[in-house]
């Protein structure tokens, strides 16, 4: 079965470093978008990418979260710098999107990444 | 700003009864449901999609129904299982535009 695989599963960091995160979309899925989930809010939509552009990021904090797509194999979230309240479950997903549609794809989640700033 | 509630917010039962798990939206212009499962350190996995034209859809035990009018969908088990164990959540993308998730029903069922 393809999946969807982010690195690393757990990070464990202090306040203040950089953070990384990076998923690995089912090949030929053209579109890929990065969620955070809390207790507290819920599951939250950071951003996404159609064919390696960024369509919207407005859920991401600008001042220290940047989300990138190197290329159609590869999708990194950083946070520089790390803060407490950055503590949360990161998931990336992809699917295949045409047009206009964004939320009515299938999207195929990976198992996040458990996220801790100390 | 779209909203969606579950209720509850935790479930336990025995193992061999039917439940119903509760999604409610506030606006109604939604494209489609889409009903999730997550397990414990996993991903969501995709149960069911419920276009708006769409009553209900059914896979296996499941069946989901959606009522659009009222901004409310639910998810029903039959004979629930051990494995059905996990974090169900519903969402809904209004047109187009991405997914709003809700918080979640926790099941738990006991052998």
């Amino acid at each position: 079965d393809a999946r969807v695989t982010q690195t690393p599963r757990h990070k464990v960091t202090e306040m203040g470093q950089e953070v990384t995160m990076r998923c690995q979309p089912i090949l030929g899925h053209n579109t890929v978008f990065w969620y955070r989930q809390t207790m507290m809010q819920g599951l939250e939509l950071l951003a996404y990418f159609r064919n390696r552009a960024p369509l919207d990021d407005s859920g991401m904090p600008k001042d220290r979260f940047s989300a990138e797509m190197p290329d159609a194999t590869l999708a990194t979230l950083k946070i520089q710098p790390s803060e407490p309240r950055d503590s949360a479950v990161y998931f990336c997903a992809s699917g295949h999107g045409q047009g206009a549609l964004i939320g009515h794809q299938p999207q195929h989640f990976g198992d996040g990444t458990r996220l801790s700033i100390l | 700003k779209q909203e969606v509630t579950q209720i509850p917010a935790a479930l336990s039962v025995p193992e061999g009864e039917n439940l119903v798990l509760n999604c409610s939206f506030t606006d109604s212009a939604i494209y489609n449901l889409q009903w999730f499962r997550q397990d414990p350190g996993k991903g969501l996995t995709s149960l069911l999609l419920i276009q708006s034209s769409q009553r209900e859809q059914t896979s296996g035990r499941l069946n989901a129904s959606l009522d659009k009018s009222s901004g409310r969908s639910t998810l029903y088990i039959a004979a629930s299982q051990p494995g059905d164990s996990a974090t169900y959540l519903c969402a809904v993308p209004r047109k187009y535009s991405t997914l709003t998730f809700g918080k979640g029903t926790m099941l738990l069922v006991s052998p």
